[in-house]
């Protein structure tokens, strides 16, 4: 089936500091991936949509400064969240589409981020 | 815009029973998908069921079901013979028949299933 791996699970950062998460589809091509934060007991709430080899395109009130996308291969996508802040902290959940067009978004098992 | 309704936050049930899951929308859309995901204590999503909407037949996988109301925008998720395994966090979710669109997610109904 489709697998969809995130790399680190967990990471714990001090303040002012950035982190990157990986996503990656193994085993498909994935031309968008779509990023999600969830805090805790919420639902999920997209971020930004990833097409590989363009810029990433952001939900409103999402700082794209602060949280850079780069969707560099169709096979992964890295979400940078700069200067990193407590209130950051948060489950960060990445998804992929397969290709050819299968109307189905396959989920990363999440990153926690915890910024101290 | 799309948004998706999810008007029980919590809800339990005995091991066994059958339990249904309220799930309504809003769109314009003619033609869109309808998901049910699962999310256990792992956090790890699990797509239980899909519905594409201009199928009439409501969707079916195992002990999974729904009930597909296109004019009355409903989509009920009802789950038989509930297991221990079934407890986790259920979301219903929207997306548009288009290549690269979003899905929409509900708030979420956290399933107890009780032994």
């Amino acid at each position: 089936g489709a697998v969809v791996s995130q790399h680190p699970s967990w990471v714990i950062c001090k303040s002012g500091t950035s982190v990157k998460i990986e996503c990656r589809s193994l085993d498909f091509q994935a031309t968008t991936m779509f990023w999600y934060r969830q805090f805790p007991k919420q639902s999920l709430m997209l971020m930004a949509t990833s097409n590989e080899g363009s810029k990433a395109t952001y939900e409103q009130g999402v700082e794209k400064d602060k949280f850079l996308i780069n969707h560099a291969s169709l096979t992964l996508s890295t979400l940078t969240v700069t200067s990193a802040h407590p209130e950051d902290s948060s489950f960060y959940i990445c998804s992929a589409r397969v290709v050819p067009v299968r109307d189905e978004q396959f989920f990363g098992p999440g990153t926690r981020l915890t910024v101290l | 815009a799309q948004t998706v309704t999810q008007s029980q936050p919590e809800m339990s049930v005995q091991e066994a029973e059958t339990v249904t899951l309220s799930c309504t929308y809003d769109t314009s859309e003619n033609n869109y998908y309808l998901f049910w995901y699962k999310q256990p204590p792992s956090r790890q999503m699990i797509l239980v069921i899909r519905q594409e909407a201009y199928k009439q037949q409501n969707a079916t996988e195992n002990r999974f079901s729904v009930n597909f109301q296109k004019a009355a925008k409903s989509f009920s998720l009802k789950i038989s013979d509930s297991q221990l395994g079934d407890t986790a966090m259920y979301f219903c979710a929207f997306m548009k028949m288009n290549r690269d669109d979003k899905i929409i997610f509900g708030k979420g109904t956290r399933l107890h299933i009780l032994p």
